[in-house]
């Protein structure tokens, strides 16, 4: 079983949907929780990070995350065709001032059609 | 806006040669990463570098992987030789703390 599992999708939506992505994991060390954009041929670019449990919210995101259930979540709102992706959850158990590995999912391709 | 630097950013070689990607991480950051990511799949981490120090490479396959970073900034991986398998792309990052910023990535096929 993977540390951590993502839904790979691929998803389609209609402009202005509001889209739900989501991670499991197993591993109840990590502290930090990231989701990256990655969009078709490019590196993944950092979207959104929280530590421990709680939401986040930044423009049209939302991240949550519940390690009560080992589960986190990214929204977006007001989706727009530029959003069109893939979204990659990442995780660590590393402290804030020190690196460790991220754990991966496997991303989500999200389509949001005009 | 700092970037991670990588290049090239496409390669293409035949089985059995030996190709090498470069990568310049942001100033300032001490930890550098080099992933490989399969088309459709998360990106998986086969070296790590606090510095110029290794201190995760469980996942190279180091009978034809390696990896240098000489003086703690930028940082070389080589493959040597190629297999039809190691087509990918492979990405490099830096961080400062536990955020990881990545580079372009190089995407590399095997013929």
């Amino acid at each position: 079983q993977k540390e951590v599992e993502q839904d790979p999708g691929p998803l389609s939506v209609p402009e202005g949907a509001i889209v739900s992505l989501n991670c499991t994991y197993s591993n109840s060390a990590f502290q930090y929780f990231m989701w990256y954009r990655q969009y078709s041929r490019k590196g993944p670019e950092l979207l959104m990070y929280t530590y421990s449990s709680g939401n986040k919210e930044d423009g049209r995101f939302t991240a949550q995350v519940d390690k009560s259930s080992k589960y986190i979540s990214l929204f977006i709102r007001d989706s727009q065709p530029s959003d069109s992706a893939t979204y990659l959850c990442a995780m660590s158990a590393a402290g804030e001032t020190s690196g460790s590995r991220l754990t991966f999912g496997e991303g989500t391709q999200l389509t949001v059609n005009p | 806006e700092a970037e991670v630097a990588q290049s090239p950013r496409y390669k293409i070689t035949e089985k059995s040669q030996a190709v090498a990607f470069w990568c310049d991480p942001i100033s300032g950051h001490a930890t550098l990463y080099w992933y490989r990511q399969i088309l459709g799949q998360g990106p998986e981490l086969l070296v790590q570098f606090q510095d110029e120090s290794v201190v995760d490479d469980s996942q190279l396959p180091k009978d034809r992987f390696s990896a240098e970073r000489l003086k703690g900034v930028d940082s070389t991986l080589k493959i040597q030789p190629a297999e039809l398998g190691d087509s990918a792309m492979y990405l490099c990052a830096s961080s400062q703390g536990s955020l990881e910023y990545f580079g372009p990535g190089t995407r590399l096929t095997v013929t």
